[in-house]
């Protein structure tokens, strides 16, 4: 059985870091395009990195050069760092399984940036 | 604003047929495969439809998705209470990125 679980959310200042992470059981993350999804309050889906599996990355352009998508092989797990955090990240941040499809979801995690 | 567009939202009474609608371009539907996710309230997005019409294991084959040309359909037939979640569509957006998957606004579908 396929599951994801995002933890590392909170609340944090503007400017502040996060590290978010997704571990995985059921399939291995390293044979996998993994990616992170985030949804604000009361809004939709805003697609935001990508992991393939030989290790290149991509990020959204609200977030590049800000967050940084990796993994751990030996633990099965994702994770998403999240620096000079703005009010306008606020959101659920959801770990996701493919490229073409995202076939499964975490839970998600949520991330407050406020003073 | 989405790259792609949907409908904000859509009613209908139990069992009755819904269309939702997603429209893009030539970059991004016209180039690639759709996907649909269903949103139940409070939870995460599940995959319901993959490569414009097939569906993962365990989705009832009430829920059907075409494509054509830049534009995309999901329709729910005999639609139940249950069904009463947020759907997006969803596809690649630009095959000259390594990551650039792009999704509608999402439509909130209400069972009257």
């Amino acid at each position: 059985e396929v599951q994801m679980v995002e933890s590392g959310g909170g609340l944090i200042q503007p400017g502040g870091s996060l590290r978010l992470s997704c571990e995985v059981s059921g399939f291995t993350v390293s044979m996998n395009f993994m990616s992170w999804v985030r949804q604000s309050p009361g809004k939709g889906l805003e697609w935001v990195s990508v992991m393939y599996n030989d290790d290149r990355t991509d990020y959204a352009d609200s977030v590049k050069g800000r967050f940084t998508i990796s993994r751990d092989n030996s633990k099965n797990t994702m994770y998403l760092q999240l620096n000079s955090l703005r009010a306008e990240d606020t959101a659920v941040y959801y770990c996701a399984r493919g490229k073409w499809e995202l076939s499964a979801w975490g839970q998600g995690t949520p991330v407050t940036v406020s003073s | 604003q989405s790259v792609l567009t949907q409908p904000p939202s859509l009613s209908a009474a139990p069992g009755q047929k819904v269309t939702i609608s997603c429209s893009g371009d030539s970059s991004n539907i016209g180039d690639n495969y759709v996907s649909w996710y269903q949103q139940l309230p409070g939870t995460a997005p599940k995959l319901l439809i993959y490569e414009n019409k097939r569906r993962p294991s365990g989705i009832p084959d009430r829920f059907s998705g075409s494509k054509s040309g830049t534009s995309a359909t999901l329709a729910i037939t005999g639609i139940q209470t249950g069904d009463e979640a947020d759907y997006y569509c969803g596809t690649w957006g630009d095959k000259l990125r390594l990551g650039n998957y792009v999704f509608g606004g999402g439509t909130k579908v209400t069972v009257l």
